[in-house]
């Protein structure tokens, strides 16, 4: 039983270089999120999806964009990374919009920019 | 202010003793309460929910005080085990955000 599955675990970049965080969930939830963890700081939303076919953005969306490509998978996108979106990002799924219902996240990926 | 606030403690508690974190909210309006506990560099795993009877499961409790805006977490008979960083979360206006507290970090000491 899977849950919620990110890729890649790790990764460095250099600044300026793209890439695109992979998350998918087994668990039929409709809801998705892409949240950034930082020291000392708690979780904070970068973009969500309450349903497929629908992205909203979160606290902290500037530098990233998202596709909700369909109801298992959800993906985050830096399209020209810099120094200050080092972090360690997570992804989280949830059965319902409209809160109620916890959220189950991904292991995380560690992301370091240079 | 921020929408949820804790006390970033730390905690340093010995085994078998009883230890409560509070953690307050803004937005009066929010209906959804969680308890996330956090390993280092692990994901946050859901703990509990916090309803508004107040709900036990085992050795922890949660409580909600509306009136005050806070909830709260007591661990009885701490375990070793039980050292981590546990997180507070409360949905926010539109129902679809959460939002994390910084987390009270607990240690367990022999």
């Amino acid at each position: 039983n899977a849950g919620v599955t990110q890729t890649p675990k790790f990764q460095v970049l250099k600044t300026g270089q793209s890439m695109t965080l992979q998350c998918a969930q087994d668990m039929n939830h409709n809801s998705m999120y892409w949240y950034r963890q930082d020291p000392g700081m708690g979780l904070r939303l970068i973009y969500y999806s309450a349903s497929e076919g629908t992205t909203d953005k979160g606290e902290v969306p500037n530098g990233y964009n998202v596709s909700r490509l369909n109801k298992r998978e959800f993906s985050l996108r830096l399209e020209s990374a810099a120094p200050s979106q080092t972090s360690v990002y997570f992804c989280a799924s949830s059965g319902r919009t409209g809160g109620h219902q916890p959220q189950h996240f991904g292991d995380g990926t560690r992301l370091s920019i240079l | 202010r921020k929408e949820v606030e804790q006390d970033p403690g730390p905690f340093n508690v010995p085994e078998g003793a009883t230890v409560a974190f509070n953690c307050t909210y803004s937005n009066s309006a929010s209906q959804s309460f969680f308890w996330y506990r956090q390993d280092c560099r692990k994901e946050p795993k859901l703990l509990m929910s916090v309803y508004s009877s107040g709900n036990e499961d085992g050795r922890f409790t949660a409580q909600l005080n509306r009136a005050s805006q806070y909830i709260s977490l007591l661990i009885r008979d701490s375990k070793l085990s039980d050292s981590a960083t546990y997180l507070c979360v409360v949905n926010g206006l539109t129902g679809n955000q959460f939002y994390f507290g910084t987390g009270t970090s607990l240690t367990v000491i022999p």
